[in-house]
C-alpha cells in the first residue's frame, strides 16, 4: 500500500493569495498523482492528473507540479469559489489512496 | 455531456445486502474503466474498488474484498456495486467514477448513501 501525506490539514487564507498543498508518498510514484476539490455536499471535482496536467474547464489558476515522491498544488490568487477541501490521489498502483484532505477556509 | 447517475442507497440492517448501480450517459461506457469510491460521513475518500472495460480486470480495497462484488453490464451503460454482509463501517455515500481521459476518476456521479444500522 502506498501512503501519502497532505499537509496542511487546515489552510486559512484570503482572496487574491497564493496558496500550496503539498502531498508527500511513501514511495515513488512516478506522476500518477491527481488533485480533487470538493464542497460540502457535493461529489469530488478533478481539477488535476497526472500530477500537472489540467483538467478539461478547471481554470488556469490552479497548477501541479512534482513526480516522485514529493507533489504540490498551487492556486495562484485565490477566488471566493475556492474555499473548499482538496485531496490528492496516487493511481501508480492499487489501492488507490487518498491524501487526508486539506481544508482551505475564509481567513 | 457525460452524466453518472447513482442509486440503489438506503438503510439496511448490520449483515444486509445492497446492490448499488450506477448509469453512464454521454460518453462511450464500454470503452473505459469504472470505479467505486466511498466517503463516511465527515470524513475523507477512499477508493473501494475498480473493473476494466470488458471487465477483464477487477481490483477491490482490502476492507471490502469478499463481501463486494463490482460488476458492468457495457449493453446497458451501467455499473453495479453488489454489497453483502454489510458492516456499520460500510457506511457512507458511495460515488461511481469513470476514467475518460485520466487514467483515475474524471468524472463522478452524485453519489448514493448508504446506512448500516440496527
Amino acid at each position: 500500500v502506498i501512503w501519502m501525506t497532505q499537509s496542511p490539514s487546515l489552510l486559512s487564507a484570503s482572496t487574491g493569495d497564493r496558496v500550496t498543498i503539498s502531498c508527500r508518498m511513501s514511495q515513488g510514484i512516478s506522476s500518477y498523482l491527481a488533485w480533487y476539490q470538493q464542497k460540502p455536499g457535493k461529489a469530488p471535482e478533478l481539477l488535476i492528473y497526472a500530477a500537472s496536467t489540467l483538467q478539461s474547464g478547471v481554470p488556469s489558476r490552479f497548477s501541479g507540479s512534482g513526480s516522485g515522491t514529493d507533489f504540490t498544488l498551487t492556486i495562484s490568487c485565490l477566488q471566493s469559489e475556492d474555499f473548499a477541501t482538496y485531496y490528492c490521489q496516487q493511481y501508480y498502483s492499487f489501492p488507490w489512496t487518498f491524501g487526508q484532505g486539506t481544508k482551505v477556509e475564509i481567513k | 455531456e457525460v452524466q453518472l447517475v447513482e442509486s440503489g442507497g438506503g438503510l439496511v440492517k448490520p449483515g444486509g445486502s445492497l446492490r448499488l448501480s450506477c448509469a453512464a450517459s454521454g460518453f462511450t461506457f464500454s470503452s473505459y474503466s469504472m470505479n467505486w469510491v466511498r466517503q463516511a460521513p465527515g470524513k475523507g475518500l477512499e477508493w473501494v474498488s475498480s473493473i476494466s472495460s470488458s471487465s477483464s480486470y477487477i481490483y477491490y480495497a482490502d476492507s471490502v474484498k469478499g463481501r463486494f462484488t463490482i460488476s458492468r453490464d457495457n449493453a446497458k451503460n451501467s455499473l453495479y456495486l453488489q454489497m453483502n454482509s454489510l458492516r456499520a463501517e460500510d457506511t457512507a455515500v458511495y460515488y461511481c467514477a469513470s476514467e475518460i481521459a485520466a487514467r483515475t476518476g474524471d468524472y463522478w456521479g452524485q453519489g448514493t448513501l448508504v446506512t448500516v444500522s440496527s
